[in-house]
């Protein structure tokens, strides 16, 4: 069954508004989640990592003040999309670490998000 | 600058026969490496990884390669089945430091198996 669960997974807004997805990691504890976005029919690019407790930290490229992202506890970790254009119209799919021993991740089923 | 490739858009396969998924990569560092499959509109699942520390590793049909000189691994499916059918991601990251657990993602490759 799925370990990373994440909502909602279509969510269609206007130009200018904002809109957050959530990312929840099941039956086990995430101190470190990471989101990652794709565009249609490109690969998977690492957006930022969150950490609970603190700060996310940005890949190059990356606009923090565009993308907040809080993970305030253990399990749970959120994405806001601020001020979304239709350029941010995109599939985000957050994952996580069951065990800190190994480099595997597991995805949560991703958020398609369509900007008008 | 592109650190892991897919250089096969799609491959196309009969049922039974067996799938060969190719990727390569250029980061020295990355020293553990991940095979996704991932269907339109939903996040990868995992299928296989393995450590540099090892060059094959297999769970049931599925069989990974690593070839550390190279930078190259392959990921093999026999028998393959048509329910295969997907989009199969390489992905690669670093044991160590600030980037562990951060995965660098191929460009995918569309695996098509054929009843």
């Amino acid at each position: 069954g799925a370990v990373v669960s994440q909502h909602p997974s279509r969510v269609i807004c206007k130009s200018g508004t904002s809109v957050k997805i959530e990312c929840r990691s099941l039956d086990f504890q995430a101190t470190t989640m990471f989101w990652y976005r794709q565009f249609p029919k490109q690969s998977l690019m690492l957006m930022a990592t969150s950490n609970e407790g603190s700060k996310a930290t940005y890949e190059q490229g990356v606009e923090k003040d565009k993308f907040l992202i809080n993970h305030a506890s253990l399990t749970l970790s959120t994405l806001t999309v601020t001020s979304a254009h239709p350029e941010d119209s995109s599939f985000y799919i957050c994952s996580a670490r069951v065990r800190q021993t190994t480099g595997e991740l597991f995805f949560g089923e991703g958020s398609r998000l369509t900007v008008l | 600058d592109q650190q892991v490739k897919q250089n096969s858009p799609s491959l196309s396969v009969q049922e039974g026969r067996i799938s060969i998924l190719n990727c390569d990569y250029t980061n020295s560092m990355f020293d553990y490496f991940l095979w996704y499959k991932k269907y339109p509109a939903e996040g990868p699942t995992f299928l296989i990884s393995i450590s540099s520390i090892k060059d094959k590793n297999e769970d049931g049909r599925f069989t990974v390669f690593l070839n550390k000189s190279a930078k190259h691994l392959s990921l093999h499916i026999v028998p393959s089945q048509p329910g295969d059918s997907a989009v199969y991601f390489c992905a690669a990251s670093e044991s160590g430091g600030t980037s562990y657990g951060k995965l660098t993602f191929g460009q995918g490759t569309i695996l098509t198996v054929h009843p």
